[in-house]
């Protein structure tokens, strides 16, 4: 059973306009949460990521929202760039539980 | 530059056959780590370690092995390939043990027919 999953493969938005990503998790456990980014024929590189003990972590256009009464993330890209179009995995704990991905397109 | 390398970037093979992908780091990471990527599942790990000849199972470990002699490889050894392993797989290495901001490889896209 997966402990991260994120329920949209894929999401398209225009560009200029807010991105958000979502991903529910289980494990209660989990004390740190992270975002990768992934362009095709590359390996996943960091995005940004959240303790915790915080609710909210802010990078220039990207915000990690985290409710942990919920156990839920979110991922708020403003504003959407073409450059930005790639598959986006959450992923939790010390060993990096992955969940499934979201496919992002951004229009121009 | 401060990457993580692996070998071969594809690779078709017959069931049965032995083969070895590799991955180097530059970064004198400690820990480093297998996953393998398939459709609506995500990276799964596959194996880790946390140092030189320490090696532990992940979540997905059955039909692979793995070495770790030297602090900058990490090889990644099918004994004998069947085409449920056929995915793409990520070679990863981090500074310490709590696994943010991991370094990934390039990727090695893997076809066992």
């Amino acid at each position: 059973d997966q402990q991260v999953k994120q329920n949209s493969p894929s999401l398209s938005v225009q560009e200029g306009r807010i991105s958000i990503l979502n991903c529910d998790y289980t494990n209660s456990m989990f004390d740190y949460f992270l975002w990768y980014k992934k362009y095709p024929a590359e390996g996943p590189t960091f995005l940004i990521s959240i303790s915790s003990i915080k609710d909210k972590n802010e990078d220039g256009r990207f915000t990690v929202f985290l409710n942990k009464s919920a156990k839920h993330l979110s991922l708020h890209i403003v504003p959407s760039q073409p450059g930005d179009s790639a598959v986006y995995f959450c992923a939790a704990g010390n060993k990096l539980t992955f969940g499934g991905g979201t496919r992002v397109l951004v229009k121009p | 530059e401060a990457q993580v390398t692996q070998n071969p970037r594809y690779l078709i093979t017959v069931t049965g056959k032995k083969l070895t992908v590799t991955c180097s780091q530059n970064m004198n990471h400690e820990y480093m780590s297998w996953y393998r990527q398939d459709p609506g599942l995500g990276l799964r790990q596959i194996y880790y370690s946390m140092n030189v000849e320490v090696t532990d199972k992940g979540d997905v470990p059955e039909g692979y092995k793995v070495s770790r002699k030297e602090k900058r490889n990490f090889p990644l050894i099918l004994e004998s390939p069947s085409p449920n392993q056929t995915s793409l797989y990520f070679c990863a290495s981090s500074e310490t043990a709590k696994m943010y901001g991991y370094t990934f490889g390039s990727g090695t896209r893997l076809t066992v027919v």
